[in-house]
């Protein structure tokens, strides 16, 4: 498969635990975004990579929210002392210029956080 | 604020039927507007997608009008099927350095055989 793959796919934690889910992109796209869908609701954005730069972070993204993308290629979101109310599916998107001024957006499968 | 609203929240339609599904956008600056499928447990899938520039686009039994002045867009399925059943994403992109999508809240579309 070469599209956007995350992993894990699900994870349970305790509340006040850190999680750590992985995204590869599709290879050689160098845009990277993380969304957060709840349920009911469109994917909202978190973060955006351009290679290896964190060109941008939404106010949504409190301070125990970290994403890295060390050498431009996977990425990593970090959850720390999670809360209940972070429990959601996170989504990593892909994309490079395939049309002029257009990038697409291809998604991964998700990984779905559940906090107890 | 950048913001997209969607409707309706839900759609049930008969086999055969047409859907359309209606979006407003709040940034003039908006130049990209996409659709995604989502079906449950999935991931998001682009069906279609309009650039500004241009005022209607088709494929197939999905086509997707623009009218940049009222700031709407909508998607149209025609000759539906039960495997259209899904729920439908809108998107316009805001000008924030990069192409930050702004998601509707999404339409559950139903297709009865």
């Amino acid at each position: 498969d070469t599209g956007v793959s995350q992993d894990p796919r699900h994870k349970i934690t305790k509340r006040g635990q850190n999680v750590t889910f992985r995204c590869d992109p599709i290879s050689e796209h160098n845009r990277l975004y993380w969304y957060r869908q709840t349920l009911g609701q469109g994917p909202e954005f978190l973060t955006y990579f351009q290679n290896e730069a964190q060109l941008e972070k939404s106010r949504l993204l409190s301070d125990r929210f970290s994403a890295e993308r060390p050498k431009g290629s996977f990425s990593t979101l970090e959850i720390q002392r999670t809360e209940q109310g972070d429990s959601a599916m996170y989504l990593c998107a892909s994309s490079s210029r395939e049309r002029l001024g257009v990038y697409e957006q291809f998604f991964g499968p998700g990984t779905r956080l559940t906090v107890l | 604020g950048e913001n997209v609203e969607q409707h309706p929240s839900t759609l049930s339609v008969q086999e055969g039927d047409s859907a359309v599904i209606k979006c407003t956008y709040s940034d003039s600056a908006s130049n990209y507007f996409p659709w995604y499928k989502q079906e449950l447990g999935k991931r998001p899938q682009l069906i279609i997608d309009i650039r500004s520039n241009v005022g209607e686009k088709k494929d197939q039994r999905i086509a997707v009008t623009l009218n940049k002045t009222a700031k709407h867009f909508s998607l149209h399925i025609t000759e539906t099927q039960p495997e259209d059943s899904a729920v439908y994403f809108c998107a316009a992109s805001i000008q924030s350095g990069f192409q930050k999508l702004v998601f509707g809240t999404g339409t559950r579309l139903l297709v009865s055989p």
